[in-house]
C-alpha cells in the first residue's frame, strides 16, 4: 500500500487564493518530499522536510510535517494560474530500504 | 550541470512486441537510478532500482527487466509487451547527499 496518501484528492480555487493540501503517510521517515506534475510531464522536486524539522519555506511554498500525527501539509500562498498541477508527497524512510514511495497526488485547479 | 534524458517521449507498439526505454543521466557520478510507472491520474510505484553498474533490484514481479550497462545508463525492456504494461514510465536519479529525485521527461506508452 502506498505510504502516503494526500487529501483532498482534488482542489479547485481562484487565482489569488491559498492552496493547502495534506499528506498522510504510516511509518517513521527520514524525510518527506513534495513534488509537482505537469499534466503528461516529469515531476519536479519542489521541497524536502526533514523528520527533525517542523516547518520549511521555498517562495511562496510553505510545507509543515509533525511526526507525532504522521502527517504534512503544503501550503501555496497567492496562487497563480501557473501553479496548476498535480502535487505529490513522497516519504523516504528505512521501512522502505530508503527509497521514495509516492502518494497518489492532489490535482489543484487555478482558475484566471 | 545534472540532467537526465528519456527517450521516446510517445511509444505505441502491439501486444507481444519487445520494449526497449532508455535513460542517461549526465554531470553526476554513481547515481541510484529508478523506473516508475504512473497510471492515469494515480501516483508512481516503483518497478526497478539501481545503486551501481549491474545491480538491479525488482521491486514487483511483472512482465519487464531492467539493466544498468554503464554507470549513468538505465534500460527498461520487455520481450513481449501485454495490454497492461500500457502507462507513463519514469526514469529518475538521486545521489544521498542532495536528497531528492530529478526525473525525466517520462515516456507514454500505449500497448494495442
Amino acid at each position: 500500500s502506498q505510504q502516503g496518501e494526500e487529501d483532498p484528492q482534488a482542489l479547485s480555487i481562484q487565482e489569488g487564493e491559498n492552496a493547502t493540501m495534506n499528506c498522510s503517510y504510516k511509518t517513521s521517515i527520514n524525510n518527506l518530499q513534495w513534488y509537482r506534475q505537469n499534466s503528461g510531464r516529469g515531476l519536479v522536486h519542489l521541497i524536502l522536510i526533514r523528520s527533525n524539522e517542523r516547518e520549511k519555506h521555498s517562495g511562496r511554498l510553505r510545507v509543515t510535517l509533525d511526526t507525532s500525527k504522521k502527517s504534512s501539509s503544503l501550503l501555496i500562498t497567492a496562487s497563480r494560474a501557473a501553479d496548476t498541477a498535480s502535487y505529490f508527497c513522497a516519504t523516504d524512510a528505512e521501512a522502505a530500504g530508503n527509497k521514495l514511495t509516492f502518494g497518489g497526488g492532489t490535482r489543484v485547479l487555478v482558475k484566471p | 550541470s545534472q540532467t537526465i534524458h528519456q527517450w521516446p517521449a510517445t511509444l505505441v507498439q502491439p501486444v507481444g512486441s519487445p520494449l526497449s526505454l532508455e535513460c542517461t543521466v549526465e554531470g553526476t557520478s554513481n547515481p541510484n537510478l529508478y523506473w516508475y510507472r504512473q497510471a492515469a491520474g494515480r501516483g508512481l510505484q516503483l518497478l526497478f532500482y539501481s545503486v551501481g553498474i549491474g545491480q538491479i533490484s525488482s521491486e514487483v514481479p511483472q512482465n519487464l527487466s531492467a539493466s544498468r550497462p554503464q554507470d549513468r545508463q538505465f534500460i527498461l525492456s520487455s520481450k513481449k509487451l501485454l495490454l497492461s504494461d500500457s502507462g507513463f514510465y519514469l526514469c529518475a536519479w538521486s545521489v544521498l547527499y542532495l536528497g531528492g529525485y530529478t526525473f525525466g521527461s517520462g515516456t507514454r506508452l500505449t500497448v494495442v
